[in-house]
């Protein structure tokens, strides 16, 4: 597609309950990334992926937030035995290619799943 | 330490004059890039302008230039001409080369243009 497209994009559940977040990236992308945005902050970093293997999660808070991209495209971010603290903006960003330099490019953003726990 | 420090809440730039957006960062790394995003109200992140630690040009892409200064590791963004679209949450940020490809964000700067 011509955008990150993310879904749902807004997410009510129940304390205790799992959660899948999706992420389709810009097509092409090598790289795909994980933040989460709480009111009025900017985004911090979660995780990310080159193709399909996860080059770094050291920013899942903690073991119930996983994600997997199994075939180096889409990826689903799932939090299990959810909390309110869980409760947040969650976006996925993709890039062309990992790496820093000129052929890294920038990370364009998807609009993002408004996830609510209850 | 704060990787990334925006000191200005809010601003506020009346349509047509320019607007400086302040963002300092903290890095020891030799290679590192410095970006800027708009978030308008309705919630997308949008880029708008990348700034390499090796550039020896300060960045612009249309309205927007970054002031891209090294020694006191300064990346303001500069926005010439304001239009009432301009306002937004700006959003400073920087990716180090020895720390994987996440970006590192600050804490934001709410621009409102007026009339």
């Amino acid at each position: 597609g011509a955008g990150v497209s993310q879904s749902p994009r807004y997410k009510v559940t129940k304390r205790g309950q799992d959660v899948a977040l999706r992420c389709d990236p810009i097509s092409g992308h090598v790289s795909l990334y994980w933040y989460r945005q709480a009111l009025g902050q900017g985004p911090e970093f979660l995780t990310y992926f080159n193709y399909e293997a996860q080059q770094d999660k050291s920013g899942l808070p903690n073991d119930r937030f996983s994600a997997e991209r199994p075939e180096g495209s889409i990826s689903t971010l799932t939090i299990q035995r959810t909390e309110q603290r869980d409760s947040a903006m969650y976006r996925c960003a993709s890039s062309l290619a990992g790496g820093f330099g000129a052929g890294g490019g920038p990370q364009h953003f998807g609009d993002g799943t408004r996830l609510s726990i209850l | 330490a704060q990787k990334i420090t925006q000191t200005q809440p809010g601003m506020f730039v009346q349509e047509k004059e320019a607007v400086t957006l302040d963002c300092t960062y903290d890095t020891s790394d030799q290679s590192y890039g410095l970006f800027w995003y708009k978030q308008p109200s309705s919630g997308e992140m949008i880029f708008l302008i990348y700034q390499g630690s090796y550039d020896e040009q300060n960045a612009t892409e249309g309205r927007y230039s970054l002031n891209f200064q090294k020694a006191r590791k300064s990346a303001n963004l500069v926005i010439s001409a304001s239009q009432l679209g301009d306002s937004a949450m700006y959003f400073c940020a920087m990716r180090e080369a020895d720390n994987t490809d996440k970006l590192i964000f600050g804490t934001g700067t709410r621009l409102q243009v007026f009339p």
